[in-house]
This record gives C-alpha cells, sequence and structure tokens, in this order.
C-alpha cells in the first residue's frame, strides 16, 4: 500500500530535549516535505526537499531541522524544542511535478512542557 | 506571495442538504488547485484537483471548477451525509521550484441526521 508514514503519532517531551520525528515514503517520491498546523493558521511549511541531499526552507524553519540522505526517509529533528512548538506535524511527498497532489502522513502531535 | 482564502466556518447541515463552501486565491501564473478533507485523528486526503483554467475536478459527489476571472475554487455537493462531516482545506501549488501547497485555515463541516 501506497503510504507516508510519521512516527510517533503522539509525543510529549520537556523543554530542550532534542527529538526527531521520522517519516518515511514508499512511493519514491523526489519531494517531501514537513508541516505543522496550528489552529486558526491552517498548514504551514517547516521544511522541503526536491530530492536526497536538496532541502531548503519553508515559511516557518526555525527550530528544526532536517536531512534527506535516502531517498525514502526525511526526518524532522527539533535540536531543543520549546513550547511554542506544540503543534500537529505532518510530513508529506508527491511526484516532481507541480500538478501533482500532496500524499500526508497520518499526523504527529507534539506537546513540549 | 501566495495566499488562499475560505470562508469562515464551522458550518453545520442537515443530511441530504447541499453544500458549497467558498475558496478564493491569489497566486502568480496558473496555479494548480486542490481540495483536501481531513478526518478526525487523520492526515489530509486529497478528495479532488484542477491543473487549470474551467477544469472541473470531482469525486465522491464532491465537485470544483477551476476559475480563472475570478480566482475561485468552490467546492460543492448536491447532497451530504454524515460521513462528509470532516475539515475540507483548499489548496494551490506554486509553479516554482518548491511547488508548495499553500493552504486556506480549513472549515470544519458537521452533518446531521
Amino acid at each position: 500500500e501506497a503510504q507516508v508514514t510519521q512516527n510517533p503519532r503522539y509525543l510529549i517531551t520537556v523543554t530542550g530535549k532534542k527529538l526527531t520525528v521520522t517519516c518515511s515514503q514508499n512511493m519514491n517520491h523526489e519531494y517531501m516535505s514537513w508541516y505543522r498546523q496550528d489552529p486558526g493558521l491552517g498548514l504551514r511549511q517547516i521544511y522541503y526537499s526536491m530530492n536526497v541531499e536538496v532541502t531548503d526552507k519553508g515559511d516557518v524553519p526555525e527550530g528544526y531541522k532536517v536531512s534527506r540522505k535516502e531517498k525514502r526517509n526525511f526526518p524532522l529533528i527539533l535540536e531543543s524544542p520549546s513550547p511554542n512548538q506544540t503543534s500537529l506535524y505532518f510530513c508529506a511527498s508527491k511526484e516532481d511535478r507541480w500538478t501533482s497532489p500532496l500524499h500526508f502522513g497520518n499526523g504527529t502531535r507534539l506537546t513540549v512542557t | 506571495g501566495n495566499s488562499v482564502t475560505q470562508m469562515e466556518g464551522p458550518v453545520t447541515l442537515s443530511e441530504e442538504a447541499f453544500l458549497t463552501i467558498n475558496c478564493t486565491y491569489t497566486a502568480t501564473g496558473y496555479p494548480s488547485l486542490f481540495w483536501y478533507v481531513q478526518y478526525p485523528g487523520e492526515g489530509l486526503q486529497l478528495l479532488l484537483k484542477a491543473t487549470k483554467a474551467d477544469d472541473k475536478g470531482s469525486n465522491k459527489g464532491f465537485e470544483a471548477t477551476y476559475r480563472k476571472e475570478t480566482t475561485s475554487f468552490h467546492l460543492e455537493k448536491g447532497s451530504v451525509q454524515v460521513s462528509d462531516s470532516a475539515v475540507y482545506f483548499c489548496a494551490l501549488s506554486d509553479t516554482g521550484a518548491n511547488s508548495k501547497l499553500t493552504f486556506g485555515k480549513g472549515i470544519t463541516l458537521s452533518v446531521r441526521p
């Protein structure tokens, strides 16, 4: 089954404790991206990657890092999480055409206390 | 920059009622337009898309027409069901290198039996 898999689904952590949210897709998509969803703000792009070893900032990259060492994986790293990063995070992937739709994972709900 | 504006919600309808959710956009060039649906506890799923002016996207009884003259992509369904209760997002795809999706804020639809 074609899918984007994120882990974990839920995560509660404390300020400053480094964490990684994993994302993997099995559709051989070149393009991958991370979004965060907040009430009243909709979805905002954090980082994206056009292909292996190619990443770039989205609209709200501060406090986040990503890497793309393999085509299928695109982890999101929070080196020193803060409470304002409490949010619902989505990983997504698509074919490398602007007309292609994004395929989303089921989300990771992160709480930073 | 690009932007998507959705009508304010939430929307509550009775089963079999007619649904219209308004969406207008601002973009340079000729973006692709999408409607996504998010069921509780899940990621976003593509509902329908249109990639050029006057295209009509349709799926599961939902329709939307790409209207370049009014920069709109309104979602309609002739007869809603309880199972249509979800959050609906309008989005456009950048034609640039990122080809990121810009989302509206989403609208919650509740359908009563």
